[in-house]
């Protein structure tokens, strides 16, 4: 069974650092892409970035470009999405999915729990 | 960036009703988009894949169409488990992909 399990809920002050995690299972993690995606509260579905964890090639929304690290561990089958430095409206529920498709990895089809992150001082 | 435009923002129909939402790309995108529903508290499920592809497990009452800069998702008859917000997602060759804005679906 594919599964993606995301790490728990952050509450974070601004001007913090903070990585979160997605960990793969019951496939081969290196032969798919992941990406992450935000969602602050109330509001739509925003792509934020994607990796490939076979060879760690990486992609970014032109919004989310230096403003957050993709990275991942294929030793331990975990994509990781981090800051910096954090601001208040870094305040979102991020999830992690799996990209898939015949010829193109061109839908998500497995999704992560999601990871609540609050930043407040 | 291509952009996606999705409407209505919102929508109220009746158990049973016929359900139509639609995805605008602002270039030509082929076949690359993709429906999610999404219910409150809950991660996006992918429903269609390729414009009209119904994934494995999704219930038939659910379709998709269109091809180019034009889609329609489309739920048959409306049950009352299908209240969520649907988004439509795109994806081009760069390894890009864009979310549309989401549609609200509510029960009369």
């Amino acid at each position: 069974e594919v599964q993606l399990v995301q790490s728990g809920a952050e509450v974070k002050k601004p001007g913090e650092s903070l990585k979160i995690s997605c960990k793969g299972s019951g496939y081969s993690f290196t032969s798919y892409w992941i990406g992450w995606v935000r969602q602050m509260p109330g509001k739509g579905l925003e792509w934020m970035g994607i990796i490939y964890p076979g060879d760690s090639d990486t992609r970014y929304s032109p919004s989310f470009q230096g403003q957050v690290t993709i990275s991942a561990d294929k030793s331990i089958s975990t994509a990781y999405l981090q800051w910096s430095s954090l601001k208040a409206s870094d305040t979102a529920m991020y999830y992690c999915a799996r990209a898939a498709g015949l010829i193109a990895a061109r839908h998500f089809d497995y999704w992560g729990q999601g990871t609540l992150v609050t930043v407040s001082s | 960036d291509i952009q996606m435009t999705q409407s209505p923002s919102s929508l109220s129909a009746s158990v049973g009703d016929r359900v139509t939402i639609t995805c605008q790309a602002s270039q030509d995108i082929s076949n690359y988009l993709n429906w999610y529903q999404q219910k409150p508290g809950k991660a996006p499920k992918l429903l269609i894949y390729d414009a009209s592809n119904l994934e494995t497990g999704v219930p038939s009452r659910f379709s998709g169409s269109g091809s180019g800069t034009d889609f329609t998702f489309t739920i048959s008859s409306l049950q009352p488990e299908d209240i969520a917000t649907y988004y439509c997602q795109q994806y081009d060759n760069l390894v890009m992909y864009t979310f549309g804005q989401g549609t609200k679906l509510e029960i009369k």
